[in-house]
């Protein structure tokens, strides 16, 4: 059974960099087959794809966040990982990671995610 | 970037009654469309996919239907345990959420 673990500050200070990390077990993400993708959730509110990663390194982030996001993969320890840079209080979310399946090589559903994580922006 | 419109946002149903939530895409998507479920504090389930499908798990009473733009998810007879909020998905984009609250 695949499961995903987020890990990272649950507080940022307005203007850094939020960093989070998501563990991969029961599955290697280097078999390929899935991109890898991290989901946000304002509260309250609905879902927001921040972007993907395949295991090859390869990328593609939701255009309305694009000038602020790194998504990154380390296969040798079965993660993958986000930044956010110039956070502000609209980006306090809880985030999630969520494998997304792949059909004829294009993403569809997600049928994995971790628990998620809060992570609040604040001084 | 295809846009996801989901009706109604709230819902209010009884225990036993069959519940109807519909999701349009803004142009057509085939099939390519998932279901999910989210209870508060808890991530999304994928309940549906490719329209259709039913996740393994799941329960019969969901089922899903629809192809190009129109598509609905069917709960045939309302559980406790199915109050929740559903959000259908194409590719990277999620409908705004349906909440099936107690009526």
């Amino acid at each position: 059974q695949v499961q995903l673990q987020e890990s990272g500050p649950g507080l940022v200070k307005p203007s850094q960099t939020l960093s989070l990390t998501c563990t991969v077990s029961g599955g290697s993400i280097s078999s390929g087959g899935y991109y890898w993708s991290w989901i946000r959730q304002h509260p309250g509110k609905g879902l927001e794809w921040i972007g993907y990663i395949y295991y090859s390194g390869s990328t593609y982030y939701n255009p309305s966040l694009k000038s602020r996001v790194t998504i990154s993969v380390d296969t040798s320890k079965n993660q993958f990982s986000l930044k956010l840079s110039s956070v502000t209080a609209a980006d306090t979310a809880v985030y999630y990671c969520a494998r997304h399946s792949l059909y004829g090589g294009n993403p569809v559903n997600f049928d994995y995610w971790g628990q998620g994580t809060l992570v609040t922006v604040s001084s | 970037d295809i846009q996801m419109t989901q009706s109604p946002s709230t819902l209010s149903a009884s225990v036993g009654d069959r519940v109807t939530i519909t999701c349009r895409a803004s142009q057509s998507i085939s099939s390519w469309l998932a279901w999910y479920q989210q209870k508060p504090g808890k991530a999304p389930k994928l309940l549906i996919y490719k329209a259709s499908s039913l996740e393994s798990g799941v329960p019969s009473r969901f089922s899903g239907s629809g192809s190009g733009t129109e598509f609905t998810l069917t709960i045939s007879s309302l559980q406790p345990d199915d109050f929740a909020t559903y959000y259908c998905q194409q590719y990277r984009t999620f409908g705004g959420g349906t909440k099936v609250e107690i009526k």
